[in-house]
């Protein structure tokens, strides 16, 4: 069974603190995302990686996959309120493409 | 344009009875996924489909639980006989196409309560 843990598994900070979100396996990912979920409602993806190394930004939340394309991160700076849910990453490993495994969630709150 | 819509978004049912999820996936896109969602757990992928066929269905459990995307209509996951085990969001995603890299397009979910 090929695992993905994501931490903290949860996080609560202030307005205007940076965090950062962990993801890792065992296994080499063909590709990794990260999804935003809020209560009642379905994942909302954020972004694809694809390319060990690979560094994509969406405002103020840095994704990067790592050399091995095993582990990713992701980095908030200057949390806001609007930011909290539960972030997901999910990994399509390779020769299952179509199936992502999706890791446990953390679940961020950001208060004023 | 509509995302992928599902209905119920609530659906209550006694053991035994049958629960049938419905999902409409975005315009343009043939390719629909069904995962779960258990208490305090992460998604778990059940089915691909694309139309008029199962490409993948590794993550259904053998029996009672089965999954359709007919040429017309939406994708149906048919769950029989329920049991209290059975309760869970059930998220439908599609996609224009498969495999990786690309993003799935997640509806609201269907919350099936089992009594």
């Amino acid at each position: 069974t090929q695992l993905l843990e994501q931490s903290p598994q949860f996080l609560s900070i202030q307005e205007g603190e940076n965090l950062t979100v962990y993801c890792n396996s065992s296994s080499v990912f063909s590709s990794l995302q990260w999804y935003r979920q809020e209560p009642g409602e379905g994942p909302v993806l954020l972004v694809t990686v694809v390319t060990g190394g690979e560094v994509k930004k969406l405002k103020r939340l840095t994704f990067q996959f790592g050399d091995a394309r095993k582990d990713s991160s992701l980095h908030i700076t200057a949390a806001q309120p609007g930011d909290t849910g539960l972030y997901l990453c999910a990994g399509a490993y390779t020769g299952t493409a179509s199936k992502l495994t999706f890791g446990t969630g953390t679940r961020l709150q950001v208060t004023l | 344009n509509a995302g992928v819509m599902q209905n119920p978004r609530h659906l209550v049912r006694r053991r035994g009875q049958e629960a049938r999820l419905r999902c409409s996936p975005m315009k343009g896109h043939s390719h629909v996924y069904w995962y779960r969602q258990l208490p305090e757990e992460g998604l778990k992928f059940m089915v691909y489909l694309q139309k008029e066929n199962i490409i993948d269905e590794s993550g259904m459990p053998k029996e009672r639980f089965s999954a359709e995307f007919p040429k017309e209509g939406p994708s149906i996951l048919r769950i029989q006989q329920v049991v209290r085990g059975d309760s869970a969001a059930y998220f439908c995603a599609s996609s224009p196409s498969g495999g990786a890299p690309v993003g799935l397009h997640f509806g609201n979910g269907t919350r099936l309560t089992v009594t």
